[in-house]
């Protein structure tokens, strides 16, 4: 079945470094990809998202490409602030699932 | 303001008790899905419903049960059956996709955490 793979954390960065956050995935169909954020406590909120292959989404400075040839949708930011300190998490949709297949997460740390 | 609503934030429960998590929509979203997060862990679908009165099971839907009598509702309880039921539950919706590519995002509660004592 369809999955998501994405690196482990915990990943710890200085302010103003540059964040790659891995993500690649298995489908049978042609989904949509997206990376979502979670900060502490609270339910999961859109960072951005791509639907067809060489889209690129951003938000925030966040940007992440659909590379359908690696099956990638690496999330990259090119000066992370101590705001940006949460749990990140890929995912994707597909017809053929009907639900959301997330990755396990990726907690980022921010220190001033 | 639009969105997904879920109550209570923080729930405790004894052990051998049922307990009924709420998740309310005005996104007009058919469909409802159910996670469970555990601590450092991804998110695991517990129910979905594409439809009102309709659903189905995820890949942990074992000592939880869910209705959809309305659109707007999506209720989860979680029964003793449950051995390990503390845990973070994040309700969320989406709209059914209108092509053949993928659904659309689905949109998060702010999560009930439930605690067993």
């Amino acid at each position: 079945g369809d999955s998501v793979t994405q690196m482990e954390g915990p990943v710890t960065l200085s302010e103003e470094a540059f964040l790659t956050i891995n993500c690649t995935y298995t489908a049978t169909g042609y989904p949509s990809l997206f990376w979502y954020v979670q900060y502490p406590g609270e339910g999961l909120q859109l960072l951005l998202k791509a639907t067809k292959a060489d889209d690129k989404g951003s938000n925030k400075g966040f940007e992440a490409t659909y590379r359908k040839e690696t099956t990638s949708f690496h999330l990259e930011k090119g000066s992370v602030q101590v705001s940006d300190s949460a749990v990140y998490f890929c995912a994707l949709s597909d017809l053929g699932n009907n639900d959301m297949r997330f990755g396990a997460g990726t907690r980022l740390t921010v220190k001033p | 303001d639009g969105g997904i609503t879920q109550s209570p934030k923080y729930l405790f429960r004894k052990e051998g008790q049922n307990v009924t998590l709420s998740c309310e929509q005005n996104l007009n979203h058919d469909a409802m899905y159910w996670y469970r997060q555990d601590p450092g862990q991804g998110l695991r679908l517990i129910y979905y419903s594409q439809i009102v009165n309709d659903f189905q099971k995820g890949d942990i839907a074992e000592g939880y049960s869910v209705s959809r009598e309305k659109k707007e509702s999506f209720p989860l309880t979680v029964t003793s059956a449950q051995k390990n039921p503390t845990a973070f539950y994040l309700c969320a919706s989406s709209m059914k996709g209108t092509t053949l590519s993928s659904y659309n995002e689905q949109f998060f509660g702010p999560g009930t955490r439930l605690t067993v004592l």
